[in-house]
């Protein structure tokens, strides 16, 4: 099945400077990799995502790459602000074996801390 | 947000009760997920249903069953509590359309304490 791995686990940086997160998937059969933004006590949201037919998106300060070659993508947060203080997921799809459903593998994680 | 809640939010059990998580949605998506989170695990997907009736097993599904009576309700069961399930549980949704993989909308989550 797909494996993804997320680094770094935690990441400090001060504000106003650039994160960046990095996931390595496994199955070459992945064609969604969505991030997503969990606040402490709160559910996990969507926050941007890429199909394996595009190598880059860019939404504002938020930009994932993605390199299918490598099997791997990237998030990356510009200008951070203490709002960006989170746990970030990557995810990639996953074809099950019922009913033709898709679905998602997520990463462990990574704790984002915005220093001020 | 999405029309998903979960129900109870909260719950403390003991070693050994039955624990059933409610998952209710107001979007009519196919496709609904249970979910465990656990510090250092990230999201474990434990079942999950792609019609009514229509269930399989995720990657810790052992000791946990489930059951989709209707589109718009999954509910996810501990016949028999165990430490190692205290968790907080999320249930998710999703309607591909036809597109493939979609966004997975997250309910509130559920938080089990099992003593």
């Amino acid at each position: 099945g797909e494996n993804v791995e997320q680094h770094p686990s935690t990441l400090s940086v001060q504000e106003g400077d650039s994160a960046v997160i990095k996931c390595t998937y496994s199955d070459s059969a992945s064609n969604y990799f969505p991030w997503y933004k969990q606040e402490l006590g709160k559910r996990p949201q969507l926050i941007i995502d890429i199909r394996s037919n595009v190598g880059e998106k860019k939404d504002q300060r938020i930009a994932v790459t993605l390199n299918k070659t490598a099997k791997h993508f990237s998030l990356h947060i510009t200008e951070t602000q203490p709002e960006d203080s989170a746990v970030y997921f990557c995810a990639a799809s996953i074809k099950y074996s019922g009913g033709g459903a898709d679905g998602l593998t997520f990463g462990k994680g990574t704790h984002l801390i915005i220093q001020p | 947000d999405a029309g998903i809640t979960q129900s109870p939010r909260h719950k403390v059990t003991e070693t050994g009760t039955p624990v059933t998580l409610r998952c209710h949605q107001t979007e009519n998506h196919r496709y609904m997920y249970w979910y465990r989170q656990d510090p250092g695990h990230g999201l474990r997907l434990i079942h999950y249903s792609y019609g009514v009736k229509d269930t399989d097993k995720g990657e810790v599904s052992d000791g946990y069953s489930v059951s989709r009576s209707k589109t718009e309700d999954f509910l996810l069961t501990l016949e028999s509590a165990t430490s190692s399930q205290t968790s907080v549980y999320f249930c998710a949704i999703s309607d591909a359309k036809g597109e493939g993989t979609g966004e997975l909308f997250f309910g509130e989550g559920s938080r089990l304490t099992v003593l």
